[in-house]
């Protein structure tokens, strides 16, 4: 199975500032990869999906861009509802797999 | 709106089983794959099985198969999980999801299972 590796673990940002988050497959995924955000106690929610394609009503200071085995999601300016995990997931090979998360905390 | 809402989890002893349930509103039920996804603080984020718009294809991870049961009834918008010879590795959130291409457009908020004795 393709194994998803994210980074980094923990990213301490201040509000207002950028985020860059990385996300890797152990082989190509071609675009076919999402994003989703976690907030403790919630359910995941769906932010990216086609490497690059936010998904309805999401807010346009989240971007992503990347295929094969590259990616990057990045938050323009982090709000303080932004704060929380995010996870990678690829869909190009069964099984579907996710990536272990990359907490956004506040710095 | 799109809700999904899982129910059915609780403390079961291993070798036990039990079967969730994920009741969904908001959109077209019938004409969506559905998938169980499993969430631990160790493993993060696996998915377990998915099911076809008629019920009519399944799929598993390997870690699963053959212990557990994906089903759905389009008439009651519902999805289900018989889980079987439960162990303490299946201790788990339960999401049930909509997928789309493969990627999972809405989740509920899960049901947990703790498989202890």
């Amino acid at each position: 199975e393709i194994v998803m590796t994210q980074s980094p673990a923990t990213l301490s940002v201040s509000p207002g500032e950028r985020a860059t988050l990385s996300c890797r497959a152990s082989q190509s995924v071609s675009s076919n990869l999402a994003w989703y955000q976690q907030k403790p106690g919630q359910a995941p929610r769906l932010l990216i999906y086609g490497a690059s394609t936010r998904a309805t009503g999401i807010p346009a200071r989240f971007s992503a861009s990347g295929s094969g085995t590259e990616f990057t999601l990045t938050i323009s300016s982090l709000q303080s509802e932004d704060f929380a995990v995010y996870y990678c997931q690829q869909y190009d090979s069964w099984p579907q797999t996710f990536g272990q998360g990359t907490k956004v905390e506040i710095k | 709106e799109v809700q999904l809402v899982e129910s059915g989890g609780g403390l079961v002893q291993p070798g036990g089983s039990l079967r969730l349930s994920c009741a969904a509103s908001g959109f077209r039920f019938s004409t969506y794959w559905m998938s169980w996804v499993r969430q631990t603080p160790g493993k993060g984020l696996e998915w377990l099985a998915n099911i076809n718009q008629d019920g009519s294809e399944k799929y598993y991870v390997d870690s699963v198969r053959g212990r557990v049961t994906i089903s759905r009834d389009n008439a009651r918008n519902s999805l289900y999980l018989q889980m079987d010879s439960l162990r303490a590795e299946d201790t788990a959130v339960y999401h049930c999801a909509s997928s789309v291409a493969g990627y999972f457009d809405n989740w509920g908020q899960g049901t947990l299972v703790t498989v202890s004795s």
